[in-house]
């Protein structure tokens, strides 16, 4: 079965630097692996997928993320921290041909001004 | 609609009782998706349905839940004989095609006291 390990509980940047969110992964065959985002009282929003290609993926609001096949890691990025990207943050893998998605326990991040 | 629609927003239950959480999702979506969320925890995945069907129930964590979605739109989560332990957010999510990234629903909370 497929899992994810996000760990770390909380990453704390300042604005302005670069921030990484880690993830990694364990899965059979190909992954297809996913960044979402919660804010407060709010729903799970998609940030990105990679699902096969180029090994970076580009997201919504400025986030990227990199397959490291591997590493088994598809950690995510971004250049420059916006205070408005403080949230919690969630990993989840497929495998091919599962409706199983597998969220990580997530990472609260937090950018300070 | 324009995105996915969970009702009640909040759910408070004595426990013992019987609750239907429902979820209406974006428009054209055959594929429809139950998750939990406890506190501190990513979503964990319930059951897939992918029109009318339960695909995969396989994460529906005793016989106490069932999901139904009779006319592959508006889906019921349906949980009897609530326990405490059954307080957690409930979300409901939908795509399009099984490698889209899901579009989540703001969720139902449901405490049972």
């Amino acid at each position: 079965a497929q899992s994810v390990a996000q760990p770390e509980d909380q990453v704390n940047v300042a604005e302005g630097n670069p921030l990484t969110v880690k993830c990694t992964y364990s899965v059979s065959g190909n992954p297809y692996l996913f960044w979402y985002v919660q804010y407060p009282n709010r729903g799970l929003q998609f940030l990105l997928k990679y699902i096969t290609g180029d090994n970076l993926v580009k997201g919504s609001y400025g986030f990227e993320a990199e397959f490291n096949k591997s590493q088994t890691s598809f950690h995510l990025k971004k250049p420059s921290a916006l205070v408005s990207d403080s949230a919690l943050y969630f990993c989840a893998v497929r495998g091919l041909g599962n409706n199983d998605m597998r969220f990580g326990a997530g990472t609260r991040l937090t950018v300070k001004p | 609609g324009a995105g996915v629609s969970q009702t009640p927003s909040n759910k408070v239950t004595e426990k013992g009782k019987y609750v239907e959480l429902r979820c209406d999702p974006i428009s054209g979506h055959t594929a429809l998706y139950w998750y939990r969320q406890s506190l501190g925890q990513g979503p964990e995945f319930l059951i897939y349905f992918q029109g009318t069907g339960a695909a995969d129930d396989s994460g529906l964590p005793n016989d106490r839940f069932f999901a139904v979605r009779p006319e592959g739109s508006v889906s019921t989560l349906k949980i009897q004989r609530t326990e405490r332990g059954d307080s957690a957010v409930y979300l409901c999510a939908s795509s399009q095609t099984g490698v889209d990234g899901y579009t989540f629903g703001s969720g139902t909370r449901l405490t049972v006291v």
